[in-house]
């Protein structure tokens, strides 16, 4: 079993419509971070969070440090918000070794 | 520049040949990381630098990978005798911090790597 499992794997919405994306973990973290990646590769982060809740624009993130999981909260969803969304950990003791979920692709359709 | 170059953004390698990738990440950041990222998989840790000191290297998948950032600012990552389970796009990631719990991470648009 992944340390870092992600729901759903795929997920396609209307315009506007709200979005959740899912992250499980099993070890106890530090920090959880949350990315996008679009077609070709680039990633950007999005958010790193270690309690509570946090917003940017469209976006929030959530995390419950008892429960180990994190949720991607996405309003208004438009179809430039289609990408693969990667939650990692910093788990184990680490300060720099992430590790990743296999990621969530969603598409926004028109 | 602005972010984290990486170069060549594609690469396509005989099995057996030798290949180098480039990172230039932001001026001034102490910490760099390169991932190996599968088709349809999230990133994996490969090794990461603290300046020119190379911390960790457990990632790395086998001796036939090396990497070094001899000056604290660029780092290569040297892959020797390709095989084709190499294939994959390879991620370069800069943070001013020494941690990834306390600052942002930056990313490089990955080089990736076909092996026929």
């Amino acid at each position: 079993k992944n340390e870092v499992e992600q729901s759903p794997q795929n997920l396609t919405a209307q315009e506007e419509e709200f979005i959740t994306i899912n992250c499980s973990y099993s070890v106890g973290i530090s920090a959880l971070h949350w990315l996008q990646q679009h077609p070709g590769g680039g990633i950007v982060s999005l958010f790193m969070l270690s309690s509570g809740k946090k917003k940017h624009g469209r976006l929030i993130a959530t995390i419950n440090i008892q429960e180990k999981h994190s949720s991607l909260h996405i309003t208004a969803s438009h179809p430039r918000d289609s990408a693969v969304y990667i939650c990692a950990v910093l788990s184990g003791g680490s300060n720099y070794k992430l590790t990743f979920g296999k990621g969530t692709l969603l598409t926004v359709n028109p | 520049g602005a972010g984290v170059s990486q170069s060549p953004r594609y690469k396509v390698a005989k099995r057996g040949q030798d290949v180098a990738l480039r990172c230039d990440p932001i001026s001034g950041h102490v910490s760099l990381f390169w991932y190996q990222q599968a088709l349809g998989q999230g990133p994996e840790f490969l090794t990461y630098f603290q300046n020119e000191a190379q911390l960790d290297k457990s990632g790395l998948p086998s001796d036939r990978f090396f990497a070094e950032r001899p000056e604290g600012s660029v780092s290569t990552l040297k892959i020797q005798r390709t095989q084709q389970e190499d294939s994959a796009v390879y991620l370069c990631a800069s943070s001013g911090w020494t941690s990834v719990g306390t600052g942002e991470l930056f990313f490089g648009e990955g080089s990736r790597l076909t092996v026929l």
